[in-house]
């Protein structure tokens, strides 16, 4: 069953703006994941954030999380033709096993403009 | 470079007739796990291994096997694909099944006669 959702499902900028992707989501969770995906290729992971955490950098990206409204965000600064991609959320939560399991969201496909 | 492989990367079969995936992979991780990605959509976990211990997922189709002989390789048995098996499956690794971030392989785009 699908969690997150993201939203836009699309968003179309020029190079240098600031690009920014909404997830939300419906049931506790243990971690929020955002991956990235080039066309036709697998998914590459951008950044992790725990559930006690409110706020993550990694280079131009920022992710926030709000438990309390179950959404997170991601903002990609001065962004680049080449960050043109497919941008996933996942949920973490923990299975039966004791082991994590991530549900991924459908994604915003991001357009940079050179 | 410690790397997460896939073959074939496409791989066409007939309605019906038996394909395996391969998913390889040098980083020793301790979990491996299947997803399938139609297209424009979410990738959609199948199961996964932590070790040996084989977790599939309550909606994956029977018609969806695994095995994962060594720690190094999974394999992905569709026993009589149909035209909705049509997918990029994706393998992906990570070091422990926890607060860590999933390597992905390419993906094997499967099409189905």
């Amino acid at each position: 069953s699908q969690q997150g959702e993201e939203d836009p499902q699309a968003l179309s900028i020029q190079e240098g703006e600031n690009a920014t992707m909404n997830c939300s989501y419906k049931t506790s969770i243990n971690n929020l994941q955002w991956y990235r995906q080039n066309s036709g290729r697998g998914l590459v992971h951008l950044i992790l954030i725990r559930s006690n955490e409110r706020e993550k950098h990694s280079g131009r990206l920022r992710v926030t999380l709000d438990t309390s409204k179950k959404s997170s965000s991601l903002l990609i600064t001065a962004s680049r033709a080449a960050d043109t991609a497919s941008y996933f959320c996942a949920t973490a939560t923990i299975t039966q096993g004791g082991s994590e399991k991530l549900v991924f969201g459908k994604g915003t496909k991001l357009t940079v403009n050179p | 470079d410690a790397m997460v492989i896939q073959n074939p990367r496409y791989q066409v079969t007939q309605f019906g007739k038996p394909v395996t995936l391969s998913c390889s992979q040098t980083l020793n991780h301790n979990v491996m796990y299947w997803y399938q990605q139609k297209s424009s959509q979410a990738p959609k976990l199948l199961f996964h291994y932590y070790d040996k211990d084989f977790n599939n997922e309550a909606d994956t189709p029977d018609n969806f096997q695994s095995r994962r002989p060594n720690t190094s390789f999974c394999f992905l048995d569709i026993r009589s694909p149909g035209l909705g098996d049509a997918a990029m499956y994706l393998c992906a690794t990570s070091r422990d099944p926890r607060y860590n971030e999933q390597f992905f392989g390419p993906g094997t785009r499967l099409t189905v006669l």
